[in-house]
Formats: structure tokens, C-alpha cells, sequence
């Protein structure tokens, strides 16, 4: 059963830091793999969607980097701003379970200072 | 505007009084699907719809149910609600390729449950 881990759970950083998210899975047979932000009070909101051939995608301050052989991804983001704090998911949907679609990990709690 | 709506957002009931979960989206969309979030456990998926009158079960489906007569419209069911069905709950829907890569999955704003 794949697993999803995301590391840190928690960070609190200050203005203008650059920072890096990361999620670890466990069955690299996965279609894609998507970051999303969560607000308190809100839904999700896609911030970027990997797919399993593809290395890193790219948007705005945002950069997400796929290691499928290895489980990992990265989400990176230059130049924190006090509106970037959030909860960041990662999900992945697998290559064999046809209807369970994605897979989360716990989040990681983001809080820039400013 | 390409969104999901879910109704209603906050909503506090007794055990045992059924209750449902409107979700509805405006893109077209083949899959639909349900999912609860709780704190330390992360978002688990409850139900799933790939077509219209096409659903099956995710990972924590007791206790709720679900119905595709409409490809826009997946409601959720609770027809005996209990305490541990107090949660936060999310309706999702994206394009559907069995092989696919791209469906980006769209979220609702979330439905808070308190049931006492």
C-alpha cells in the first residue's frame, strides 16, 4: 500500500528565505504526483502536478522536482513571503489502484514571518 | 469560472439524523470523489465515481453513501450519522484517463461536520 511522508511537518521561517518541502513515497509506480496548498478554512488548491515522466515543473516562486526511481519530491520556494503561509500537501495517484486516485501525506505546516 | 462547489459548508447534527453532502462542478468532469480529513490522519478517500451511475468505495467508506445520477452532482450520504463521522470533508473531481498524467484533481471548499 503506497505511503506518503512529508518532512518537516512543521517550519516557521522569516521573509525572504528560500525553503524546500519534502515527500517521500514508497511505491514509485505512480502516474503523477501533485503539491497543493491548503488555507485554514479552505480547500485545497493545486499548486503544481508532476507527472511520472517528467523531472520538475515550474510556477512563479515554485519549484517542484520528482525523483520517482527514489520516492522523493521536492517543492521548492524562492523568496518567502508572509502569504505563503499555508499547509502544503503532497499527493500521488498510483499506476495500479484505478480508482483510488491520490494518495496524501500529513502536510507540511509553512509560517513566514514577517 | 471552472470550480466545485459544496453545500452546506459548516453543519452540526445528532446521531442518527441523516444527513447530506451536496457537491456539484461546472467543468465537465468524469471523476468525482470524497474524501475526509482528520487531524494526524491526513485526507483519506471515502468514496469514488470515474462516470455517471459508476461509484465504488476508497479507503474508509462505512458508513456513508454516495450517488452518480448526474455526471456534475456526487452527493454524500449519511444515513445514521455517529461521533467519529465528525470531520472536515472535501469533494474533488478532475478529467479521468485510466493511463493518464495530467488530470489535475480540483477540491472543494470543505464541509465541517460536527456530529454530537
Amino acid at each position: 500500500k503506497q505511503e506518503v511522508t512529508q518532512i518537516p511537518a512543521a517550519l516557521s521561517v522569516p521573509e525572504g528565505e528560500n525553503l524546500v518541502l519534502n515527500c517521500s513515497f514508497t511505491d514509485s509506480a505512480i502516474y503523477n504526483l501533485q503539491w497543493f496548498r491548503q488555507d485554514p478554512g479552505k480547500g485545497l488548491t493545486s499548486l503544481l502536478l508532476i507527472q511520472s515522466s517528467q523531472r520538475e515543473q515550474t510556477s512563479g516562486r515554485l519549484n517542484a522536482s520528482l525523483d520517482k526511481s527514489s520516492g522523493r519530491s521536492t517543492l521548492y520556494i524562492a523568496a518567502s513571503q508572509p502569504g505563503d503561509s499555508a499547509t502544503y500537501l503532497c499527493a500521488v495517484r498510483g499506476a495500479y489502484n484505478a480508482g483510488n486516485m491520490l494518495t496524501f501525506g500529513g502536510g507540511t505546516r509553512l509560517m513566514v514571518k514577517p | 469560472e471552472a470550480q466545485v462547489t459544496q453545500n452546506p459548508r459548516y453543519l452540526i447534527t445528532v446521531t442518527g439524523k441523516k444527513l447530506t453532502v451536496t457537491c456539484s462542478q461546472n467543468m465537465n468532469h468524469e471523476y468525482m470523489s470524497w474524501y475526509r480529513q482528520d487531524p494526524g490522519l491526513g485526507l483519506r478517500q471515502i468514496y469514488y465515481s470515474m462516470n455517471v451511475e459508476v461509484t465504488d468505495k476508497g479507503d474508509v467508506p462505512e458508513g456513508y453513501k454516495v450517488s452518480r445520477k448526474e455526471k456534475r452532482n456526487f452527493p454524500l450520504i449519511l444515513e445514521s450519522p455517529s461521533p467519529n463521522q465528525t470531520s472536515l470533508y472535501f469533494c474533488a473531481s478532475s478529467l479521468w484517463k485510466l493511463a493518464g498524467g495530467r488530470e489535475t484533481q480540483y477540491f472543494g471548499p470543505g464541509t465541517r461536520l460536527l456530529v454530537l
